[in-house]
């Protein structure tokens, strides 16, 4: 069964570029790789999703190498807005959606 | 706009009571799900239902029951509330997955803070 570990925390600066990785050496063929974000009293807010190599939106970069052991969240010049919790969920394209892995969540501070 | 409601945002109940929490979506989402996350153990799947009347065991069912009789509206039941079911609740909905299409993006609710005393 798939695992999921990010960092627990981290600190950035507005205008600066977020990278946050999520680690799972046990992906399967047919799981997709989804991040949300998470403001507090607020529930989790669906961001990104792929399956390989890169994805972008308007808000943000998803990189998954080939091997798709990890995946990396990008978020391009931070704001002060942008201080929440980040989850990676691995969860297989399949019917049975009850297979949800989510990562710990990482703490993101940015700082003025 | 999509929603998806939960019944309270903070609820205190005693030890014992049987609490109902409640939750509405109003995009005809096939999917719901009810999570619980507590500090440093993240979202933990309790319970989820793909259809009307129809449910699946999440990872930590025990303690707990659900209701789905309408398609728009899942309940999640304590039936006898103890001290360690005190936790943040959320709720949340989707669309059916559809193989090769990637996973449907989940909406969740607001969330019910339980307090059980």
């Amino acid at each position: 069964l798939a695992k999921t570990t990010q960092p627990i925390s981290m600190d950035s600066y507005e205008g600066q570029e977020v990278n946050i990785t999520c680690s799972h050496n046990n992906i399967a063929t047919n799981d997709y790789i989804t991040w949300y974000q998470q403001f507090p009293s607020q529930g989790p807010r669906f961001i990104i999703q792929g399956y390989k190599t890169k994805v972008t939106n308007e808000v943000a970069s998803l990189f998954i190498p080939a091997d798709r052991k990890s995946s990396t969240l990008s978020l391009p010049r931070v704001s002060l807005s942008d201080t929440a919790v980040y989850y990676c969920l691995v969860a297989p394209n399949a019917g049975n959606n009850r297979k949800l892995i989510w990562g710990l969540g990482t703490s993101l501070a940015v700082n003025p | 706009d999509v929603k998806v409601t939960q019944s309270s945002r903070y609820l205190v109940k005693r030890t014992g009571e049987k609490v109902f929490l409640e939750c509405v979506q109003d995009m005809d989402h096939e999917n719901m799900f009810w999570y619980r996350q507590d500090p440093g153990l993240g979202l933990r799947l309790i319970y989820f239902s793909y259809d009307v009347k129809m449910k699946e065991k999440g990872d930590i069912p025990e303690g707990y029951s659900v209701s789905r009789e309408k398609k728009e509206r899942f309940s999640l039941i304590l039936e006898s509330a103890s001290t360690n079911q005190t936790s943040m609740y959320l709720c949340a909905s989707s669309f059916r997955v559809v193989p090769g299409q990637g996973n449907k993006e989940q909406y969740f609710g607001p969330g019910t803070r339980l307090t059980v005393t």
